[in-house]
């Protein structure tokens, strides 16, 4: 099984350009996660979506920070203008089951560290 | 709101020293308790899920247990290959779809 996949891997920006990332999820897993995850810190979650839908954007800066999942499948997230505390990794997870969690969680990508000088 | 806080932040041991990592958590009823590991320039990989207290769950050199409050990651003659960040995680009912809350992790180095 393929796993999360994302790009680009690294991007460096200046504070209030514009930035995007990719994810592609695991063939049939509907439920799709963006972490953000700061150096030294534990990931923590931004946007959820449930196939096309949002389930949970509580913890997204939605004046900056927008994401969306055409088709149920890839996802983009996008920073505009970023802001030097936007610097972190950029962490996309997939999950198979909506609701109770299974035994294995969900699967990461390797992430997008993104660096705001 | 849910709290999930580990320690030791960071943690040192000689090859085949045994040790345990703590996961400190308050969240009003607990659906599952996660534990990760995750090497640098990567993504958190899953290790084990904990439901109740009392449960233990074994992977090779590792063993997760947990109570009402705190779970720990005991670490058995530890190698150089488990030097990583583990994170502990955990999701309550009603929160949607498996949303998870998780600690700062604790970076172990395990020294040859």
């Amino acid at each position: 099984e393929a796993g999360v996949a994302q790009s680009p891997r690294y991007k460096i920006i200046e504070k209030r350009q514009s930035v995007a990332f990719w994810c592609n999820p695991i063939s049939g897993h509907a439920t799709l996660y963006w972490y953000q995850q700061i150096l030294g810190q534990g990931p923590k979650l931004l946007i959820q979506f449930q196939n096309n839908g949002v389930v949970d954007d509580s913890q997204l800066p939605k004046d900056r920070f927008s994401a969306e999942r055409l088709k149920g499948v890839d996802s983009t997230l996008k920073i505009q203008p970023a802001k030097l505390e936007d610097s972190a990794v950029y962490l996309c997870a997939s999950s198979r089951i909506s609701g109770r969690t299974a035994n294995y969680g969900y699967t990461f990508g390797s992430g997008t560290r993104l660096t705001v000088v | 709101e849910d709290q999930v806080t580990q320690s030791p932040e960071a943690l040192r041991l000689q090859e085949g020293e045994s040790s345990s990592l703590n996961c400190s958590y308050t969240v009003s009823g607990l659906r599952g308790l996660f534990w990760y590991r995750q090497d640098p320039g990567k993504g958190p990989e899953f290790l084990f899920t904990l439901y109740s207290a009392g449960e233990e769950k074994e992977k090779e050199r590792l063993k997760a247990t947990l109570t009402k409050k705190e779970s720990f990651l005991h670490i058995t003659a530890p190698k150089p290959e488990d030097s990583a960040t583990y994170l502990c995680a955990v999701q309550r009912p009603g929160q949607g779809a498996q949303k998870l809350v998780f600690g700062q992790g604790t970076r172990l180095t395990i020294n040859p």
